[in-house]
């Protein structure tokens, strides 16, 4: 079965940082690329950054670009997100996501739970 | 405001057939493929339909999906009260938006 589990969400001061974790499990993990997704409260999703199944490739949305940085450790099977710079309007649901196929982007097959981070004072 | 338009909200009666839009552009939906999530309250998104109109297994052939041009559609016949959720759309975008958007999501109410 595939699971993807989500943790590293908490309470943050503006300007700090955060690294969130995604252990998955149930498939070759080397095999696919994966995905970060955001919802902040009450509001719809926004894709954050993606990372091809050997890392080669990254991709990550304008507004996080320079702050955050997508990685991978297959051999664990785990995908990070380190944020950086947060502010409030980072303030979300943080889903990590299974892609279909590696270089299939943006086609979610798997969702975790998701982990909350919030950025404030 | 986000890339891909959607309406807000949605509804029907049980057994009708209701539609979702998705409007986007030429640097999204005009040049590459749809898919759509269905998500429950306090849950995670779900694949519900990938490439336009191909459903993952598991998801009922009631729900359908389609694409012309810049715009796409999800189908939703003989509808059910299970299928009250939120509805959204995404697609790669090859503008300074992307690489991958969504719609703002649409609100499926069961009457």
């Amino acid at each position: 079965e595939v699971q993807v589990v989500e943790s590293g969400g908490g309470l943050v001061q503006p300007g700090g940082s955060l690294r969130l974790s995604c252990a998955a499990s149930g498939f070759p993990f080397s095999s696919y690329s994966m995905s970060w997704v955001r919802q902040a409260p009450g509001k719809g999703l926004m894709w954050v950054a993606a990372i091809s199944g050997s890392s080669v490739t990254t991709y990550y949305a304008g507004s996080v670009k320079g702050r955050f940085t997508i990685s991978r450790d297959n051999s664990n099977s785990t995908l990070y997100l380190q944020m950086n710079s947060l502010t409030a309007e980072d303030t979300a649901v943080y889903y990590c996501a299974k892609d279909l196929d590696d270089y299939i982007w943006g086609t979610l097959e798997y969702w975790g739970r998701g982990t909350l981070v919030t950025v404030s004072s | 405001q986000s890339v891909l338009t959607q309406p807000p909200s949605a509804s029907g009666t049980p057994g009708q057939r209701v539609t979702i839009s998705c409007s986007g552009s030429s640097s999204n939906i005009g040049s590459y493929t749809v898919n759509w999530y269905q998500q429950f309250p306090g849950t995670a998104p779900q694949l519900l339909m990938y490439s336009n109109d191909q459903r993952p297994s598991g998801v009922p052939d009631r729900f359908s999906g389609s694409k012309s041009g810049t715009s796409a559609s999800l189908a939703i016949s003989g509808l059910q009260s299970e299928d009250e959720a939120d509805y959204f759309c995404a697609a790669w975008d090859d503008s300074l938006n992307g690489p991958v958007v969504f719609g703002g999501g649409t609100k499926l109410t069961v009457l």
